[in-house]
C-alpha cells in the first residue's frame, strides 16, 4: 500500500512570495490533515478535512494560508504572502474513519525556508 | 483543552541500556486515544502505537513496551536493550474520540543511542 505522498520535499522562497504544497493521501482515507512543525517543536494542526469538507481550521492563519481538497482526494496548501516565521516542515497525514483505525499516517513533509 | 507534556527534551544513553520516555496528558474527554510516533532524521512521522482510554492493559512489542496509567494521566514508552537505530525524536499525542479527533502532540523527546 502506497503511503502519503507530498511534494516538493524542499522549497526556498523569499518573504512575500507565494508557495504551494501538494499532498496525495493513502487510498481510501477519508480524513486528511495538514500540520506545521517548527524546528524543535511538535507538529501543530493547521487544517483537517473529512472527504472534501473542512472539520477544523481553527489554527490556520487565514489571512495568508489557504487549503483545499479537490474531490475528497488530493489536497493543496498555499501560503501567500510568506513570512519568515513560516519557515517550517509542512506535514500531510491521512487516516481512515473507523473507530478501530484512527491513527494518522504521515508523509515525509515539505521543508520550507523563507529568506 | 487537550495538552500533552513530554518533560524530557533530550535523552542520551549507551547502546543496550533500557530507556523510558515519559508522557503526561490532560483532557476533559471521558474517552480518548493516545499515540506514540517516531521521527527519524528523514523527517517522516512513523506510527508506533495507539491506545484507547478504556483499555489500560500494558502492551509489549519486541523491545518496545508501553505503560498506560489513567490514574496519573501518563502513557510512558520504554525501549529495552536500546540500539543505535532507535535514535530519533519520539512524540506522544492525544486525540478525542468524538468530532474532529485532531491529534495534539507533545514537544517531543530527542533520543540518542550511543554505540
Amino acid at each position: 500500500e502506497a503511503g502519503v505522498a507530498q511534494s516538493p520535499r524542499y522549497k526556498i522562497i523569499e518573504k512575500r512570495q507565494s508557495v504551494a504544497f501538494w499532498c496525495n493521501p493513502i487510498s481510501g482515507h477519508a480524513t486528511l490533515y495538514w500540520y506545521q512543525q517548527i524546528l524543535g517543536q511538535g507538529p501543530k494542526l493547521l487544517i483537517q478535512f473529512q472527504n472534501n469538507g473542512v472539520v477544523d481550521d481553527s489554527q490556520l492563519p487565514k489571512d495568508r494560508f489557504s487549503a483545499e481538497r479537490l474531490k475528497g482526494v488530493d489536497s493543496t496548501l498555499k501560503i501567500q504572502p510568506a513570512k519568515l516565521e513560516d519557515s517550517a516542515v509542512y506535514l500531510c497525514a491521512s487516516s481512515l474513519d473507523r473507530w478501530d483505525r484512527v491513527e494518522a499516517f504521515f508523509g515525509q513533509g515539505t521543508r520550507l525556508t523563507v529568506v | 483543552a487537550q495538552k500533552v507534556t513530554q518533560a524530557q527534551t533530550e535523552i542520551s544513553v549507551v547502546e543496550k541500556e533500557d530507556v523510558t520516555l515519559d508522557c503526561v496528558y490532560e483532557t476533559r474527554d471521558t474517552t480518548y486515544y493516545l499515540f506514540w510516533y517516531k521521527q527519524p532524521p528523514s523527517g517522516e512521522l512513523v506510527f508506533l502505537i495507539r491506545r484507547n482510554s478504556f483499555d489500560e492493559q500494558n502492551e509489549i512489542s519486541g523491545r518496545y513496551s508501553w505503560n498506560f496509567q489513567k490514574s496519573t494521566s501518563s502513557f510512558n514508552f520504554t525501549i529495552t536493550a536500546s540500539q543505535v537505530v532507535d535514535s530519533a525524536v519520539y512524540f506522544c499525542a492525544l486525540s478525542g474520540t468524538q468530532g474532529a479527533q485532531k491529534l495534539v502532540f507533545g514537544q517531543g523527546t530527542r533520543l540518542t543511542i550511543n554505540p
